[in-house]
């Protein structure tokens, strides 16, 4: 079963207010990616563990949370959802040097 | 930016027609990954071509990649309605476990 699981799959949220979006992986991949793509925009690295590190792109450091409570599950987390923050957000696992495996994604839309 | 200028961004074809979609990039890679996504679905791996390979082909599909122009072209032959996707290239840049995208193409196959 190579299926990466995201939940939920849509979200509405208001501005100021918390977001946790769900992703999990039953591959025993080592490693766990957060993406977010907006409109007509390449989907963009926020994020990955490696196992249990966590590594944050330098320009999102800031601006998302992530935990992995063990191998299968990791969350995105927004601590005060802005505008901005409104788009798709795909979580991918893989094994070291292998393809990347992507879940559906969860559309997230700010008001 | 990883990427130049180059990228379609919407590309409209009749079925049975062949086409290619080109990327650019700017930063050394040692593989090209070319990913496809369906409406509602996260991206998926469908080729990819490494920098000691100068064209890799599966079924419809052909891959060609040039080090020295830092460039990269998926074609598909006969074009099928089911093609209709998006397609995406990505680089391996600033480790083994970063993936960048480029902005992808819209590919609509027309019957």
């Amino acid at each position: 079963d190579t299926t990466v699981k995201q939940n939920p799959r849509y979200k509405l949220a208001r501005v100021g207010k918390p977001v946790n979006l769900i992703c999990s992986q039953t591959m025993n991949h080592d490693t766990m990616y957060w993406y977010q793509k907006k409109p007509n925009q390449a989907p963009k690295l926020l994020l990955f563990y490696y196992d249990k590190i966590l590594n944050r792109e330098a320009d999102t450091f800031e601006k998302f949370q992530s935990s992995r409570p063990n191998n299968s599950f990791c969350s995105l987390y927004i601590g005060s959802a802005g505008l901005e923050y409104s788009a798709m957000y795909l979580c991918a696992s893989s094994s070291p040097w292998d393809e990347q495996y992507f879940g559906p994604g969860t559309r997230l839309t700010v008001l | 930016s990883q990427w130049g200028e180059e990228n379609l961004q919407a590309l409209s074809i009749q079925e049975g027609e062949d086409v290619t979609m080109n990327c650019s990039y700017k930063t050394y890679t040692t593989v090209v990954h070319w990913y496809r996504q369906d409406s509602g679905r996260g991206p998926a791996l469908i080729i990819l071509i490494r920098s000691n390979e100068r064209e890799k082909r599966s079924g419809r599909l052909r891959a060609t990649l040039d080090t020295s122009s830092q460039s990269s072209s998926l074609s598909i032959t006969a074009a099928q309605c089911e093609d209709t996707a998006v397609y995406f290239c990505a680089t391996v840049a600033g480790g083994a476990d970063r993936l960048t995208f480029g902005k992808g193409t819209q590919l609509i196959i027309q019957p």
